[in-house]
């Protein structure tokens, strides 16, 4: 069974602009979240999808969203960067069926200038 | 959002030797999981565990789900340099689907 894949791996923006990030879970697994992972604040849960709706959202602005597709993949969207964007974006596939557990993606790694 | 306390931060150990780390919540979890994570990539599962009291192992990894349900233990034994990187304890409650993260253990082996 293929794992989490996330696109682009890395990314290079400037301050300003926006940038959409994807992820495609495991086959069969209907649930998505999204992390910002950096060195000083850890991992930071942005949001979590299930069939198409936000189930979960964290405490981040509303130039951070997301979206999922009736295919389960999924994409988040950060308007306006700022130089604090720049993270290491996990995306963790679930399977949604009760027994919970979280298989990640390898991430990409944004970096806004 | 909550996070849970993690410890140790970080740990240098001598190859071969035993290594233990612990995870603990105010909250109740009914799910506990620990991953490892190597730099630039994405957190890897270790091991996951349901139920109070829980001891499961993987390979040389053992982690147990407190009686309490508010704390985890990870233990590695006869640790190899592979083992570098850094280790993370996750929970979630009963009350939503939200995982927390710990802070994470740093574990370099020394050869």
């Amino acid at each position: 069974k293929a794992g989490v894949t996330q696109t682009p791996r890395y990314l290079i923006k400037t301050r300003g602009q926006q940038v959409t990030l994807s992820c495609s879970p495991i086959s069969g697994h209907r649930s998505v979240s999204w992390y910002q992972q950096t060195p000083g604040q850890g991992l930071q849960f942005l949001f979590e999808y299930f069939s198409e709706t936000q189930r979960n959202k964290g405490n981040f602005p509303g130039r951070f969203s997301g979206r999922q597709f009736s295919n389960s993949r999924s994409e988040m969207n950060v308007s306006t960067l700022e130089l604090g964007d720049s993270a290491l974006y996990l995306c963790a596939s679930i399977p949604g069926t009760g027994r919970e557990t979280q298989y990640f993606g390898p991430g990409t790694r944004l970096l806004v200038l | 959002g909550q996070q849970l306390n993690q410890s140790p931060q970080s740990m240098f150990i001598q190859e071969g030797e035993d290594v233990s780390m612990n995870c603990t919540s105010s909250s109740i979890f009914n799910t506990w999981l620990w991953y490892k994570q190597d730099p630039g990539e994405g957190p890897v599962l270790l091991i996951a565990l349901y139920k109070a009291g829980e001891l499961t192992s993987n390979g040389r990894l053992t982690a147990q789900f407190g009686i309490t349900r508010k704390d985890s233990f990870l233990n590695i034994s006869a640790s190899i340099p592979s083992d570098v990187g850094i280790y993370f304890c996750a929970g979630q409650g009963w009350s939503g689907n939200q995982f927390y993260f710990g802070t994470g253990t740093s574990l370099t082996v020394i050869p």
